[in-house]
């Protein structure tokens, strides 16, 4: 079936870059998105990347996917404490219009 | 433009009770999507409506439904409520013109069942 799998945590220091990784299984995602969560808020679309691109840079954020290997990846350059957070990678259900998310990376800025 | 709000906020509510949560989509957004989120199961899709109908549906019981209206607002209602539904109830919208959309997401409704 389809699973989008996340590390749990991750922890960094203010100005380092950090790296959330995310896997997933259904090779027809057409596209895969990275959202971000704050205590007590909804979803905050970050960015995106369609499935025919390797990257996708937009500000202080890098998307990488390796469609051989079904892994995405999202990289924050110059990290804040501000970006602290929980991170979700999802993919687009086969039926087209859900989304399947992963469980969540929760990322920890210590300045 | 405003973005997809959700109303109420925050509820606390018995069990065998039922609740309706509703959500406005962002203007010219014509699909609704409700997720359920939990400390357990994280992110899971409950259902999708576009132009007044459901177009798709998550693996919920038949206690968890919804509508939409013809200007798009939607509503979810949960019946005989039990200790499991405690969550955070968000709703997304998108245009709903195909697999390109993207879906942006409300605040949510965070429901406390006693």
């Amino acid at each position: 079936g389809e699973d989008v799998e996340q590390s749990l945590f991750l922890s960094v220091r203010e100005g380092d870059s950090s790296v959330i990784n995310c896997t997933y299984t259904d090779s027809s995602s057409t596209y895969l998105y990275w959202y971000k969560q704050e205590p007590g808020a909804g979803l905050q679309l970050l960015t995106y990347i369609f499935s025919n691109m390797d990257m996708k840079q937009d500000q202080r954020l890098t998307v990488l996917l390796n469609k051989k290997d079904k892994h995405l990846s999202l990289r924050i350059a110059d990290t804040q404490t501000g970006d602290s957070a929980i991170y979700f990678c999802a993919e687009r259900s086969q039926a087209g219009t859900a989304l399947i998310f992963g469980k969540g990376t929760t990322l920890s800025v210590s300045s | 433009k405003a973005g997809v709000t959700q109303t109420p906020r925050y509820l606390i509510k018995t069990r065998g009770q039922q609740v309706t949560l509703s959500c406005s989509p962002i203007s010219g957004h014509r699909s609704v999507s409700w997720y359920q989120q939990t400390p357990g199961q994280g992110l899971q899709f409950l259902f999708e409506y576009f132009s007044e109908t459901q177009r798709n549906k998550g693996n919920f019981p038949g206690r968890f439904s919804g509508r939409q209206f013809s200007n798009s607002r939607s509503e979810m209602n949960v019946s005989t409520l039990e200790l499991g539904d405690s969550a955070l109830y968000l709703c997304a919208s998108s245009s709903g013109r195909g697999a390109q959309e993207t879906q942006y997401f409300g605040p949510g409704t965070r429901l406390l069942v006693l």
